[in-house]
């Protein structure tokens, strides 16, 4: 199976703060890379996908890129709503696995 | 609008099967897969299966003996069963539109006890 080294495990930020969360792979995926946020409710959303696609409705603040084995997810400026869990996936290969999240908390 | 929803039992005996239902509204099963995914508390997220659009099924080989995805059209519902529950087996699970989940449902929180 795929594994998926996301970090850090937690990340202290500030408002308006840009921060950048690495997902690192065990082998090449090919771009084949989601990122979720999910709330303190449980409330899972699909950020981007394929990499660098932004959902609709998905602010720009939000970026998503890498290639290879090593993929990130980027937030340019804080805001308050952003502060949750984030986790990325991978799809190339059966069974698809998640990393292990990044808890973004208020510094 | 789309919508998923799952409901199912909130405690299940040890060695008990687990059945749980995702109703889903605002798009046809023929049309969209949809998959499976859990959360132990305070963990992450597992990916655990998918039914694609003609029926067929994929599941993670860390379940598979276990799982089972099937799915009714006519009542746009898919369900998940899984056997031989442990206490581990206890989790949030959640079903989602897609391989690898465009929309997903709120969650039912399922218990594995005595």
């Amino acid at each position: 199976d795929i594994q998926l080294t996301q970090s850090p495990s937690t990340l202290p930020a500030s408002l308006g703060e840009r921060v950048t969360i690495s997902c690192r792979a065990s082998q090449s995926i090919s771009n084949s890379l989601n990122w979720y946020q999910q709330k303190p409710d449980g409330t899972v959303k699909r950020l981007i996908y394929s990499t660098s696609t932004l959902e609709s409705g998905v602010p720009s603040r939000f970026s998503g890129s890498g290639s290879g084995t090593d993929y990130s997810l980027s937030i340019s400026s804080l805001e308050s709503e952003d502060f949750a869990m984030y986790y990325c996936l991978q799809y190339a290969t059966y069974p698809y696995t998640f990393g292990a999240g990044t808890k973004l908390e208020l510094k | 609008q789309v919508q998923l929803k799952e409901s199912g039992p909130g405690l299940v005996q040890p060695s008990q099967t687990l059945s749980l239902t995702c109703t889903v509204s605002g798009f046809s099963l023929t049309s969209y897969h949809v998959s499976w995914v859990r959360q132990p508390p305070g963990k992450g997220l597992e990916w655990m299966g998918v039914i694609w659009t003609g029926g067929s099924t994929a599941y993670n080989s860390l379940l598979k003996s276990r799982l089972s995805i099937s799915r009714d059209t006519s009542k746009s519902q898919v369900f998940l069963k899984m056997n031989s529950l442990q206490t581990e087996d206890t989790a949030t699970y959640y079903c989602a539109r897609g391989t690898t989940g465009r929309d997903w449902g709120q969650g039912v929180m399922v218990t594995v006890s005595s």
